[in-house]
């Protein structure tokens, strides 16, 4: 089984700085796919970016991007230039390929953007 | 505008009622999932269809049961069997087995008294 671990429940950065959200999983596959969600006060769980594990390339979106350490199973978010609707909840989640693509998630991260 | 809805938004129940929670998603998506959701916490599987007349138990299916008719819909009972009620619950849907996203709906705050 597949487990995600976010070790940081709360995090607290200045507006137009730049913050990193840790993530670690465990799993014996090879083939896989990382996820990092956000859920705002709504509730409203939206995709942020996506990463393949076969991809050695770090995916990118916009503000947000991934540093994926494959060997060590790592895999951080870095949101630059935060603002305020950046506040929120967010999770890493992992999906094994050969499992139905269910998501196993992390527990989360609090992240308040400060003005 | 396409999408997942879930209702009712807010659903109380008493103790010992079973409690159907509705999703809906006109996206066309061959699959579909139901999360829990407690307090401070990540998202827990509890079960997910790939397949009309198809579905499968996640992680926490106990006290749950779901039932896949038709492909844009997928409604999950709250049976009295289920000890811990209590929680907010999101429906997601995802085109097929080759594509990987989750789409989420808005969640229901199911409340058992």
């Amino acid at each position: 089984a597949q487990t995600v671990t976010q070790s940081q429940p709360e995090m607290s950065v200045q507006e137009a700085e730049t913050v990193t959200l840790s993530c670690t999983y465990d799993t014996s596959e090879n083939n896989y796919y990382l996820f990092w969600y956000k859920q705002p006060p709504s509730r409203q769980m939206i995709l942020v970016i996506r990463q393949e594990a076969y991809k050695q390339q770090n995916a990118t979106e916009n503000r947000f991007s991934v540093n994926f350490q494959k060997a060590a199973k790592s895999f951080s978010l870095k949101i630059s230039d935060s603002q305020l609707g950046d506040t929120a909840m967010y999770f890493c989640a992992f999906m094994n390929n050969n499992a139905g693509n269910m998501l196993t998630f992390g527990g989360g991260t609090r992240l308040m953007v400060k003005p | 505008d396409g999408g997942i809805t879930q209702s009712p938004k807010y659903l109380f129940r008493k103790e010992g009622q079973n409690v159907t929670l509705s999703c809906e998603q006109n996206l066309n998506h061959d699959a579909m999932y139901w999360y829990r959701q407690d307090p401070g916490q990540g998202l827990r599987l509890i079960y997910y269809s790939q397949i009309v007349n198809d579905f499968q138990k996640g992680d926490i299916a106990e006290g749950y049961s779901v039932s896949r008719e038709k492909k844009e819909s997928f409604p999950l009972t709250v049976t009295s069997a289920q000890k811990n009620p209590t929680a907010f619950y999101l429906c997601a849907s995802s085109p097929g087995p080759t594509a990987y996203e989750q789409y989420f709906g808005p969640g229901t705050r199911l409340t058992v008294t």
